[in-house]
């Protein structure tokens, strides 16, 4: 059974920095193409980045330069380094598997972890 | 950039109707290489991360209730419920896995009317 926990949210001061980070069971994390997707609360999903089995990584505009996706293959984990933090990086941040046999949909969910923006 | 507009933003739905959503992209989605449209629909409930109903715009997902159909190719696509069912009840995003940046649409909150 595949399990995403994302853990590291808190609440944060704008232009503070955190590392949200996410442990993957029963999937490898270095062979799959991993995301992060966040949730404003009460908004729709937005899509933050992503890293490739091959080790790129793509990012949204809204964070690139912000963020940082990575992974340590030792110990099966997807990292999201945010810096520079912002009130509108609030949310909610999903770690997710996107599936190459389905073309890249998201097959994989974790349960989210909450990040809050404020001073 | 790809983006992904959805309508209605909101619809209700009578138990047992059928409920239809769209999704249009700012752009073909459509792999001419595989005919395959790099599109998927989601269905998220209040409090829990989305769930995958359909890929490929059309296939879709194990253990999805086949009241759950997708269609179109493109820019153009459309999600159908056919006999809406109360625990159907929830937030629906069409979502282009096509190129980077990935992108949603706004999401269609289905209700019972």
């Amino acid at each position: 059974e595949v399990q995403l926990v994302e853990t590291g949210g808190g609440l944060i001061q704008p232009g503070g920095s955190l590392r949200l980070s996410c442990t993957a069971s029963g999937l490898t994390v270095s062979t799959n193409y991993m995301s992060w997707v966040r949730q404003a609360p009460g908004k729709g999903l937005d899509w933050v980045s992503v890293i490739y089995s091959t080790g790129s990584t793509h990012y949204a505009e809204s964070v690139k330069g912000r963020f940082t996706i990575s992974r340590d293959n030792s110990k099966n984990t997807l990292y999201l380094q945010m810096n520079s933090l912002r009130a509108e990086d609030t949310a909610v941040y999903y770690c997710a598997r996107e599936c190459e046999p389905f073309g890249l949909a998201i097959d994989y969910w974790g349960q989210g972890t909450l990040v809050t923006v404020s001073s | 950039d790809i983006v992904m507009t959805q309508s209605p933003d909101s619809l209700a739905v009578s138990l047992g109707e059928r409920a239809t959503i769209n999704c249009r992209s700012s752009q073909s989605v459509l792999y001419s290489s595989n005919n395959k449209n790099y599109l998927a629909w989601y269905q998220q409930k209040p409090g829990q991360p989305p769930k995958l109903l359909i890929y490929w715009a059309s296939t879709r997902e194990s253990g999805v209730p086949d009241r759950f159909s997708g269609s179109g190719s493109g820019t153009d696509f459309t999600l159908t419920i056919s006999s809406l069912q109360a625990e159907d009840v929830a937030v629906y995003y069409c979502h282009q896995y096509y190129n980077t940046p990935r992108a949603f649409g706004q999401g269609t909150k289905v209700e019972i009317k």
